[in-house]
């Protein structure tokens, strides 16, 4: 079965660093591009950043870029977010997502995790 | 970066019901964009991808159409579990972006 597993979320103080990590099964994780969206309580869904399947490319939101960096051990079929410099404002919900073709750089998403709490508040 | 703009942001329906859903971007993105159902506290379930295409295991009562701007998301009768919110999201270049999202209710 295919199958994403978000992990790391918690609640952190403004300033304070969170990594969350998603634990990738039942697909060759090296041959897709992998993202992070997330959703802020009752808002809608936002794209935080992707990286390609070899992870040489990353690609970041303007409201995250310099403060969060997106990587992966294909070795260990295992996506990451590091999140530094955290907000208010970065309080949601982060979900990992698979896109829907190998080789592709970019595509929809056919598969996500079921998601990570984050809380920033002091 | 290109704006999706989703009309409209809410929709009250009733079973059986015809319903579309538009999505706009602020330049053409060809026919990369994708439609996502999502029901409170779950996450987005892919419907449509490359505006046209039929996800996988997807009832054929969603169907979406569309090229360049503009794009549509039909429900040709609607069922009960279908009462949800509905985004789309372009994967023409980064940074993806998504509509504002389009919630649906029973009337």
């Amino acid at each position: 079965e295919v199958q994403l597993v978000e992990s790391g979320g918690g609640l952190v103080q403004p300033g304070g660093s969170l990594r969350l990590s998603c634990a990738a099964s039942g697909f060759t994780f090296s041959s897709y591009a992998m993202s992070w969206v997330r959703q802020a309580p009752g808002k809608g869904l936002e794209w935080v950043s992707a990286i390609s399947g070899s992870g040489g490319s990353t690609y970041y939101a303007d409201s995250v870029k310099g403060r969060f960096t997106i990587s992966r051990d294909n070795s260990k079929n295992t996506l990451y977010l590091q999140m530094n410099s955290l907000r208010a404002e970065d309080t949601a919900v982060y979900y990992c997502a698979k896109a829907i073709f190998g080789v592709v750089i970019i595509g929809a998403f056919d598969i996500w995790g079921q998601g990570t709490m984050v809380t920033v508040s002091s | 970066a290109i704006q999706m703009t989703q009309s409209p942001s809410s929709l009250s329906a009733s079973v059986g019901d015809r319903v579309t859903i538009t999505c706009r971007a602020s330049q053409g993105i060809r026919n990369d964009l994708g439609w996502y159902q999502q029901k409170p506290g779950k996450a987005p379930k892919l419907l449509i991808y490359a505006a046209s295409s039929l996800q996988s295991g997807v009832p054929s009562r969603f169907s979406g159409s569309g090229s360049g701007t503009d794009f549509t998301l039909t429900i040709s009768s609607l069922q009960p579990e279908d009462f949800a919110t509905y985004y789309c999201l372009q994967d023409y270049n980064y940074p993806q972006t998504f509509g504002q999202g389009t919630k649906l209710e029973i009337k």
